[in-house]
């Protein structure tokens, strides 16, 4: 079975800082990871996937998320956020079998100040 | 837009009452998944179709149903609505038939009041 783990329920941050928001999963086997974003009163899109390759993986509107298989993170960071970036950010992970599984994390409130 | 269309985007309804929300997905995508949005339980997983066939439950309650039909697109029922079962109803599609898996679109969801 999976898991994801999103240990910051709510992050806060200045506009225009950095920000990291982070992603720990537990499997037993191999897995495909994903950020999703939700703005209010929206569904969720993707933000970036991790399915092979380079373990650091660049999605829409500036972010990016690195997998470390071995701490089992799939953190996701932007170097300078925007006020619109606010919104709730969820992790995903799916086993890499045929059940087109995807297993959320409780998800992360990113709030940007100006 | 997403490409997975949801009907009604707003549906208010009273306690005892029976609705019907309606998924169809996006377009040559087998896979249909149901999820419960809400502030106390967060994003929960209903229930998935694959090509007309139940793939896999998640906390579904029994008041609950759904089915995927010919035309791939997919229902969820539910009956003796009561207040908790206030929510966001997000439906997904995935799986284009040889395309391999790249996760999920999401719908714009139905928001669901019970008065």
């Amino acid at each position: 079975a999976q898991s994801v783990t999103q240990l910051d329920s709510q992050v806060p941050v200045f506009e225009e800082a950095p920000v990291e928001l982070r992603c720990n999963y537990s499997s037993s086997v191999s897995v495909y990871l994903f950020w999703y974003v939700q703005y209010p009163n929206q569904g969720l899109q993707l933000l970036l996937k991790y399915l092979s390759g380079s373990t650091l993986v660049k999605g829409i509107n500036g972010f990016e998320a690195e997998f470390n298989k071995s701490q089992t993170s799939f953190h996701l960071r932007k170097p300078s956020v925007h006020i619109s970036d606010t919104a709730e950010y969820f992790c995903a992970v799916s086993p890499m079998d045929s059940s087109y599984k995807l297993i959320f994390g409780s998800g992360t409130r990113l709030l940007v100040r100006p | 837009d997403s490409g997975v269309t949801q009907t009604p985007k707003h549906l208010i309804t009273a306690t005892g009452q029976r609705v019907t929300l309606r998924c169809s997905p996006r377009s040559g995508d087998l896979s249909v998944y149901w999820y419960q949005q809400s502030l106390d339980q967060g994003l929960q997983f209903l229930i998935q179709y694959y090509n007309g066939e139940e793939r896999a439950k998640g906390n579904i309650l029994e008041r609950f149903s759904a089915q995927q039909f010919p035309d791939l697109h997919s229902e969820l029922n539910l009956s003796s609505l009561e207040l908790g079962d206030s929510a966001l109803y997000f439906c997904a599609s995935s799986t284009s038939r040889g395309s391999g898996f790249y996760g999920y679109t999401f719908g714009s969801g139905t928001r669901l009041t019970v008065v």
